[in-house]
């Protein structure tokens, strides 16, 4: 146990779905992230919420919507997503200061049928 | 931009032996961190080791320790006694400060580990 839960683990959507991802920290951390990892990839930073503002967002596709109400929650929502962003989804959060590095969650894994 | 390199896909150890996983990385700044994160099949991303750049001495954390060499840009990690719960992928990680509270890691391509009874 890390501090840091997802929901849900796994999820199979059609492209037509809407569905979202949640991530909760329970660290007292204030930047949390989103990543996403495929086969045979590095891990990819999607987007960065430091006191709940968005600070970074890779060039990702707007299919892919952030929201993060408050610094211990991160939504993903989406929508009309492709076959190719099935991938293992992870959620981290991160202090900063003098104990960098990143906490992480489980993931999700999605599959897009 | 900074990359990170593994280039060793898979590796293989004896139970109770010793491994080396090694990790090479690009940048031009002078201070920065490094990690050695573990990923075991339940999928939950462990921190095993964090590096200092400034810092002269190796990091070590029980059975786990690095090498850096900061001229050669090199950051490997070496696992002793080997056991059979280190059987996971290892990314190698690169963070710059960035003087504000967040962190940006860049994660190596990963190698993976098994551990032979």
């Amino acid at each position: 146990e890390t501090g840091v839960t997802q929901t849900p683990r796994h999820l199979v959507m059609g492209m037509t779905n809407k569905k979202s991802l949640k991530c909760e920290q329970h660290l007292g951390h204030n930047a949390m992230y989103w990543y996403k990892q495929s086969a045979k990839k590095p891990l990819e930073l999607m987007f960065v919420y430091n006191f709940k503002e968005q600070t970074e967002n890779n060039s990702v596709p707007s299919r892919f919507s952030p929201e993060c109400p408050n610094s211990s929650h991160l939504f993903l929502h989406l929508h009309t997503l492709q076959p190719e962003d099935s991938a293992l989804y992870l959620c981290a959060s991160s202090q900063g200061g003098n104990s960098p590095g990143c906490s992480f969650g489980s993931g999700t894994r999605l599959t897009v049928v | 931009a900074q990359t990170v390199t593994q280039s060793q896909p898979e590796m293989s150890v004896q139970e109770a032996e010793t491994v080396t996983l090694s990790c090479t990385y690009d940048t031009s700044e002078n201070n920065y961190y490094l990690f050695w994160y573990k990923q075991p099949p339940s999928r939950q991303m462990i921190l095993v080791i964090r590096q200092e750049a400034y810092k002269q001495q190796n990091a070590t954390e029980n059975r786990f320790s690095v090498n850096f060499q900061k001229a050669a840009k090199s950051f490997s990690l070496k696992i002793s006694d080997s056991q059979l719960g280190d059987t996971a992928m290892y990314f190698c990680a690169f963070m710059s400060p960035r003087g504000t509270s967040y962190d940006k890691v860049i994660f190596g391509p990963g190698t993976s580990l098994s551990v032979i009874p």
